[in-house]
This record gives C-alpha cells, structure tokens and sequence, in this order.
C-alpha cells in the first residue's frame, strides 16, 4: 500500500518568514496527492491538490506545492507566513483505482507562527 | 448547505459502554469515510463506504462496526469502548477525484 512521510512533526516559525514542509510518498505509478489544513479546534479543510499537468501548484491562502516525481515529493510552501497560518498540515496521497483505503494520510505537521 | 454534520461532539464512555457517532452529509455524495486522529499518528482509516448499501474495513477496523444506513447517513459504532479507543473521530464524505469533505469531529474519552 502506499505510504506518506513527513519529516517535519513541529516547526516554529516567525511572521514573515518561508515555509516549506516535507512530504514523500511511496509509489512509484500514477498519484494524486493534496495538502489538507487543520486549524486549532477545527477539521481539515482541502488547502490545495495536484492530479495531473503543471507540476507546480497554487492553493487558498498564497499556498502552493511542488509536485517533483523524480523525488517522489509533494513539498508544501508558502513565501511568508502569518501567524493565522498556525494550524496543523497533512499531506495526503491516492492511488487511482486502488480500492481500499483510497487515500492515506500522512502524520501532520504542526506549524506554529510566532506574531 | 451544511456539508458534513457529525454528533455528538464531546463523548465520555465507561470502559465497556457502547455509543454510535452519527455522521449525515447533504451533498449527494456516494464515499464516506470514518477516521479516527490520534497524537504523532496522523488520520488512520477505520471503515468507508463507497456507495450506499456497501462498508469495507479500513486500516484500524477493530472494536467498531458501521451502517450506511442510506446516501445520505454513516454511522460508528463501538460495541464495547475501551481507553484505547480514545480518540477524535472524523467522518468524512468524497467528493469527484477523491477530495474529501470532513465533519468538525467528536472527541471520544474512554475511561
């Protein structure tokens, strides 16, 4: 089955600063991959996806990931945080027409923005 | 429009009690998906359903059973709670290309 790393369990970050969070996947065919937010107390909302085509992709909120499948990644950035971004990242993967467990999660990331 | 709806929010359980977690989404949607979120652990897969009338395991499926009761309904339920099962609980529904609409989630205290 597929898997989804991320490295990073906890960044702190100043405002203003840029982000890039980790995110590998385990399968070497065709995928879907997204980014979901949590924000504190609440559940997880679709931040941005990548199907197919450009390679780079833009989300809500001045997100955007890099699909790069040579490195098997899915990084997540954004060029200068704001201390509403502070929430917890999941990436997550699919693998069409797998059946079960169509789409696996990975750990999180908690990003705490510091005013 | 309310999207996914799920009860309660907050549950305390006895060690051996049973409760069913209700969930309900209004967008016609066919997969719904039951999660539970631990610390460190990301979202694990308990059951899904892809279509009314159909459930399958997912990855955690122990100590939980589930209805699809129709389209609309997906429900939880723990016949026997034990602590390890304290947990929040996301139902979830699927939308086209697998982008996943989640509920606000039910924070479950097994004593």
């Amino acid at each position: 089955a597929q898997s989804v790393s991320q490295h990073n369990h906890h960044v702190i970050l100043s405002e203003a600063a840029s982000l890039e969070l980790g995110c590998n996947y385990s399968y070497g065919g065709t995928v879907n991959l997204f980014w979901y937010v949590q924000y504190p107390g609440q559940h997880l909302q679709l931040l941005l996806k990548y199907f197919s085509g450009d390679p780079l992709v833009k989300g809500i909120k001045g997100f955007e990931a890099e699909f790069i499948k040579s490195k098997f990644s899915f990084n997540l950035r954004k060029p200068s945080v704001q201390w509403s971004d502070t929430a917890e990242y999941f990436c997550a993967v699919n693998v069409p027409n797998r059946g079960y467990q169509k789409v696996t999660f990975g750990t999180g990331t908690k990003l705490q923005v510091i005013p | 429009n309310a999207g996914v709806t799920q009860t309660p929010k907050f549950q305390v359980l006895k060690t051996g009690q049973s409760m069913t977690l209700q969930c309900a989404q209004d967008m016609n949607h066919n997969s719904m998906y039951w999660y539970r979120q631990d610390p460190g652990m990301g979202l694990r897969l308990i059951y899904y359903s892809a279509s009314e009338g159909t459930t399958d395991k997912g990855e955690v499926p122990n100590g939980y059973n589930v209805s699809r009761l129709n389209k609309r309904e997906f429900s939880l339920r723990l016949e026997s709670a034990a602590p390890s099962q304290t947990s929040v609980y996301f139902c979830a529904s699927e939308a086209r290309l697998y982008e996943q609409y989640f509920g606000p989630g039910t924070r479950l205290t097994v004593t």
